[in-house]
């Protein structure tokens, strides 16, 4: 089974903090994905990557960055975190074109801005 | 441009009743369909998918869901609700990106409420 871990189930920061959001994953999987989650908007796309060292911004990447030096490991960065970031946010991975489209997630960071 | 509207935020039914969670989407190629479940402070979990083999889609937990292309529709259904299926349900479309693999459109959800 894939298996995508996330490093915090719940995550508290103040204004301003940098905010590191981690995310593994143990099945070789090329695509990465991270989402933020709100009510009554669904899941909105703001990065993803195709390969290591290789990103792409989504719908809203304002306000955050992504790192992938390696291939299993996808971070997610709020470079000064602001209280509009207050979020669950989940991360994905999937496997290369060819292999099935499905993405997989990981049980999702409930951060909270303060 | 591709787009996924679930036509119901909120559902509720009674334990052993039918479920229908309705959900129309838009494509412009012939795309991959799929429908996630989330159980309350959790990820999604993959119930099914459509990639252009059978229309008909068995998934887990005893849901299915039929592809209908000229009503461009992707209703998910399940014969008899069990309590544990109380979550949000999201109907996402996929299309194959400029890069190398699948974006993904999702629904805003519906939540399904089952009633004892």
């Amino acid at each position: 089974d894939v298996k995508v871990t996330q490093s915090s189930r719940y995550l508290v920061k103040r204004t301003g903090e940098k905010v590191f959001l981690e995310c593994v994953q143990d099945m070789d999987h090329e695509n990465m994905f991270w989402y933020r989650q709100d009510p009554g908007l669904g899941l909105r796309l703001i990065y993803f990557s195709y390969d290591v060292k290789m990103k792409e911004k989504g719908d809203i990447p304002e306000g955050y960055s992504v790192s992938r030096e390696k291939k299993e490991r996808f971070s997610l960065i709020l470079e000064s975190a602001s209280t509009n970031q207050t979020s669950m946010y989940l991360c994905a991975s999937s496997r290369p074109p060819g292999q099935g489209p499905e993405q997989y997630f990981g049980p999702g960071t409930r951060l909270t801005v303060t | 441009a591709q787009s996924v509207t679930q036509l119901d935020s909120h559902v509720s039914v009674s334990e052993g009743t039918p479920v229908l969670l309705r959900c129309n989407y838009s494509s412009s190629y012939s795309p991959s369909l799929f429908w996630y479940v989330q159980h309350p402070n959790k990820g999604l979990q993959l119930l099914l998918k459509y990639t252009s083999a059978a229309t008909l889609v068995k998934g887990i937990n005893g849901f299915e869901a039929e592809f209908k292309k000229s009503e461009t529709s992707f209703h998910l259904t399940k014969p008899s609700a069990h309590m544990s299926d109380a979550a949000e349900y999201f109907c996402v479309v996929s299309e194959l990106g400029g890069w190398t693999g699948n974006q993904f459109y999702f629904g805003t959800g519906t939540s399904l409420t089952v009633i004892p």
